[in-house]
């Protein structure tokens, strides 16, 4: 089935500590995104990637670092300098998004999550 | 910067009866799309409606429904014969149109169903 996979689904860190948290999607979108989601928050952009060997800071970009070396792969690496990583982290994808163009309705499609906890 | 705002954070609603989520959002554009997508307790987001600001007619997927107001910048979620499972977060986002284009969200609103 045609979909997004996260890995981890939950994650221990010591402070410190880099981590890495996985996104694949098989779904043959261009665009794929970086959502963090804390208590009373909403959804935050991280970072976001419209093609393969390119991506752009979203509002919440700082202790984060991203690579998009592949069209189906979007790994987020937590930084030690991440002050507060403790979160749910959620990936996401689409097709690119063009003015006027046929095909993509906006919107983005979702892993199902990854809870980083820091001890 | 566009921002969409959800100023209630919590509702409820008895089961069988009618409920409207509201949320507003800010943009100078005139051409772009908006969203409501559901977060179960399993945390899975998953679409409910969308409305594209140039379609005049409000969007309608079964049981849901929209009340889109562009000139008031206002975009509320009908829910009609409220069940049990519809209790969940529904976050309300927004969407430019164009290449580079990232989906906004507000803060959510947490709604829970009585039997």
């Amino acid at each position: 089935d045609g979909g997004i996979t996260q890995s981890p689904k939950y994650l221990f860190r010591k402070e410190g500590q880099n981590v890495t948290l996985s996104c694949e999607q098989n779904l043959n979108h261009d665009a794929m995104y970086w959502y963090r989601q804390d208590p009373g928050q909403g959804l935050r952009l991280i970072y976001y990637s419209q093609i393969v060997n390119d991506f752009q800071k979203g509002d919440i970009a700082e202790g984060y670092s991203v690579s998009r070396e592949k069209k189906e792969s979007f790994p987020l690496t937590v930084t030690s300098a991440q002050k507060n990583p403790t979160a749910f982290y959620l990936c996401a994808s689409s097709p690119r998004l063009l003015a006027g163009g046929p095909g993509s309705t906006g919107e983005l499609f979702f892993g199902e999550g990854s809870r980083l906890t820091v001890l | 910067a566009q921002t969409v705002t959800q100023s209630q954070p919590e509702m409820s609603v008895q089961e069988a009866e009618t409920v409207t989520l509201s949320c507003t959002y800010d943009t100078s554009e005139s051409d772009y799309y908006l969203f409501w997508y559901k977060q179960p307790p399993s945390r899975q987001m998953i679409l409910v409606i969308r409305q594209e600001a140039y379609k005049q007619q409000n969007a309608t997927e079964n049981r849901f429904s929209v009340n889109f107001q562009k000139a008031a910048k206002s975009f509320s979620l009908k829910i009609s014969d409220s069940q049990l499972g519809d209790a969940a977060m529904y976050f309300c986002a927004y969407r430019n149109p164009g290449a580079n284009s990232k989906l906004t969200f507000g803060k959510g609103i947490t709604l829970s169903v009585r039997p």
